[in-house]
């Protein structure tokens, strides 16, 4: 199992501009969560799917963020515009629930930086 | 809104000694995670708790669901190099819900 993939693992853009940052789960997971991880505020929910279906997005700190799940192998989160603030390193993570499985399994992230 | 509150915030120990940490929330907690992440990584997860009173034990880490629901704990048995990292806590409020409230971490630091 080559574990939850995420791509790129760093990324450096200037503002204003659009950042894609892109996620495959474990095949089978049935559940797929967007953090974000910065010192002051750790790590921090964005938004989860279930059967790439977004049930909770209030993590999402404003209009300007957005995901999608257009398959069970594939979801992305995206930044138009991006602000230096959202400079921070964003892990997505799988989870199997449905197998009684709570314990979820995140990717290496992917390290934003906004300058 | 719902809060954990790990401690201590960070640890330097000596290579061999055993290492305590926990997690405290005013809340209930249906479900205690407790994960490590290297530097340039994602969590890993340790150990999972899904019952009141339970204790589990993963080599030489053991952990336990506090009676109250409010608290865990993480203990890691005659530390070595490779301990090194930030351990977090985890919570599970409702199964049901997909929102796993993460600590702020204990950064553990050992002395060879």
């Amino acid at each position: 199992d080559a574990g939850v993939i995420q791509s790129p693992r760093h990324e450096v853009t200037e503002m204003g501009q659009e950042v894609t940052l892109r996620c495959k789960p474990i095949s089978g997971h049935d559940y797929l969560f967007w953090y974000r991880q910065t010192m002051m505020r750790g790590l921090e929910l964005l938004i989860y799917f279930n059967n790439n279906v977004p049930i909770d997005d209030s993590g999402m700190p404003e209009d300007r963020f957005s995901a999608k799940m257009p398959n069970a192998s594939f979801s992305t989160l995206k930044i138009q515009p991006s602000e230096p603030r959202d400079s921070a390193v964003y892990f997505c993570a799988s989870g199997g629930r449905t197998r009684g499985d709570y314990g979820y399994t995140f990717g290496s992230g992917t390290r934003l930086t906004v300058v | 809104g719902q809060q954990l509150n790990q401690s201590p915030q960070s640890m330097f120990i000596q290579e061999g000694e055993d290492v305590s940490m926990n997690c405290t929330s005013s809340s209930i907690f249906n479900t205690w995670l407790w994960y490590k992440q290297d530097p340039g990584e994602g969590p890993v997860l340790l150990i999972a708790l899904y019952k009141a009173g339970e204790l589990t034990s993963n080599g030489r880490l053991t952990a336990q669901f506090g009676i109250t629901r409010k608290d865990s704990f993480l203990n890691i048995s005659a530390s070595i190099p490779s301990d090194v990292g930030i351990y977090f806590c985890a919570g599970l409020r409702w199964r049901s819900q997909g929102n796993l409230i993460f600590g702020k971490g204990t950064k553990l630091s050992v002395k060879p």
